[in-house]
């Protein structure tokens, strides 16, 4: 199974600033997700990352406030971009190796924005 | 938007005992369903797939069922241990004729295991 690691593991931030978030993965793969955790809420998908394309977005994300890159087959960054306490949540990349089989999640990054 | 429910939102078992919860989804273009279980500070774990109405996995003193018709799945923990604790996430999977897509989480069943 994949190992994936995430940068950074927490962080406080201030409102109005912006904070990228890395996935490393030690094997190539095709799919990458990210997600988030919002207090009380449901791990929610924001959007899949594509190889050398823009990413997918889930309704009621966007790029400009969500900007993902994804330059290769086990690197991708997740932008939170002009922060507010909203975007106070765990947010998570994760991989699947192959359709219908588990998918392998980071262990995240745990985002405070004050 | 998919409609995934969890129930309970979390529950208090008593160390030995053992307990349910349940996942709920639309029975309509079913696919597969993912279960995950979610320890504080540690990344989601896969525990099931499962796939075929009436399927039955086991995973140690954890095991699944499911029901495609009417939809829902049911998590059993038999003989609970304090390392049990932990938020349990499904994920049910629609067929859209696609390839692969990003999960629908419910909100989970946080379960805490009393000593």
């Amino acid at each position: 199974s994949a190992v994936i690691s995430q940068k950074p593991s927490r962080d406080i931030c201030q409102r109005g600033t912006s904070l990228t978030i890395q996935c490393q993965v030690d094997s190539q793969v095709t799919m990458m997700f990210w997600y988030r955790q919002q207090p009380g809420q449901s791990l929610t998908l924001i959007a899949t990352a594509n190889q050398g394309s823009e990413a997918t977005y889930e309704s009621g994300f966007v790029i400009d406030k969500f900007p993902i890159s994804r330059p290769n087959l086990t690197f991708s960054t997740l932008t939170v971009s002009n922060m507010s306490p909203e975007d106070s949540s765990i947010y998570l990349c994760s991989v699947e190796e192959k359709v219908l089989v588990e998918q392998f999640f980071g262990p995240g990054t745990r985002l405070t924005v004050l | 938007i998919l409609n995934v429910e969890q129930s309970p939102q979390s529950l208090h078992v008593q160390e030995g005992d053992s307990t349910n919860f349940t996942c709920s989804f639309p029975s309509s273009n079913f696919y597969a369903l993912h279960w995950y279980r979610w320890e504080t500070a540690k990344s989601p774990e896969a525990l099931f797939v499962m796939t075929l109405n009436g399927d039955e996995k086991k995973k140690g003193r954890i095991s699944a069922t499911l029901n495609t018709k009417e939809g829902y799945s049911y998590l059993y923990i038999k003989g609970s241990q304090p390392e049990d604790s932990a938020t349990y996430l499904c994920a049910p999977i629609m067929y859209s004729g696609g390839g692969a897509d990003g999960l629908t989480f419910g909100k989970g069943t946080h379960l805490i295991i009393q000593p």
